[in-house]
């Protein structure tokens, strides 16, 4: 049962576009995730977000920014796609220092 | 910092015998331990996690795991795979302090045949 909502599930998109992808949680999580997924690889973290107004980025250089202007709703948007951008994108949240992340869908990203 | 090693990048094992996934820690600072699984066009779910006590843990869909400190492992097990386990595992390591700075594996694909 998912609570935590992608949109869209699958993106084509070429070079040079703006794009954002959507993610809201219906659960009030504080803490929210964005994490790029690529095969066989671990998942990396690309921003993160203690609450409104709060976002920082992750361990991984990303050209992404992020906004958390509602507790529910952490969209992530690329000014100009590139097809190096080309990945998974998961979205996530937690209750609290300890607690798991519980994950959205994913958005399947396809820059050519 | 953490990180975490998957020690098997696939799994092929046969309906109704038993798996065992490898992962391996390395920490300098406590730490909390988790097993996603993500099934095909999905993300990933929880399925078992140590934050402390008993180091025997168990989790949904009959898996369980142990976490050894002295080996710094975290392996999971199941007695009997059924087809419907076929998908990828994830190995998580996080502060205790900070699940900003959870790091995962590079994920088992456990594949069970007929």
């Amino acid at each position: 049962e998912a609570d935590i909502y992608q949109t869209p599930r699958y993106l084509v998109i070429g070079t040079g576009k703006k794009i954002t992808l959507e993610c809201s949680q219906t659960m009030g999580h504080d803490k929210m995730y964005w994490y790029q997924q690529d095969p066989g690889m671990e998942l990396h973290l690309i921003h993160y977000s203690y609450g409104v107004n709060s976002t920082e980025k992750g361990d991984l250089s990303s050209e992404s920014t992020v906004s958390r202007i509602r507790t529910e709703h952490f969209p992530l948007t690329l000014e100009s796609a590139r097809p190096s951008h080309t990945s998974q994108y998961l979205c996530a949240s937690s209750a609290s220092e300890g607690s798991p992340l519980h994950f959205g869908n994913g958005t399947r990203l396809t820059v050519t | 910092a953490q990180s975490v090693t998957q020690l098997d990048s696939q799994v092929p094992v046969f309906e109704e015998a038993p798996v065992e996934l490898r992962c391996n820690y390395s920490s300098s600072v406590s730490v909390y331990l988790f097993w996603y699984v993500q099934y095909p066009n999905q993300g990933l779910q929880l399925l078992l996690k140590y934050l402390s006590g008993s180091t025997l843990v168990k989790g949904i869909n009959g898996f369980e795991a142990e976490f050894n400190k002295s080996q710094t492992s975290f392996h999971l097990r199941k007695p009997s795979v059924h087809i419907s386990d076929t998908a990828e595992y994830f190995c998580a390591v996080s502060p205790t302090y900070n699940n900003n700075d959870m790091r995962f594996g590079a994920g088992t694909r456990l594949t069970v045949k007929p």
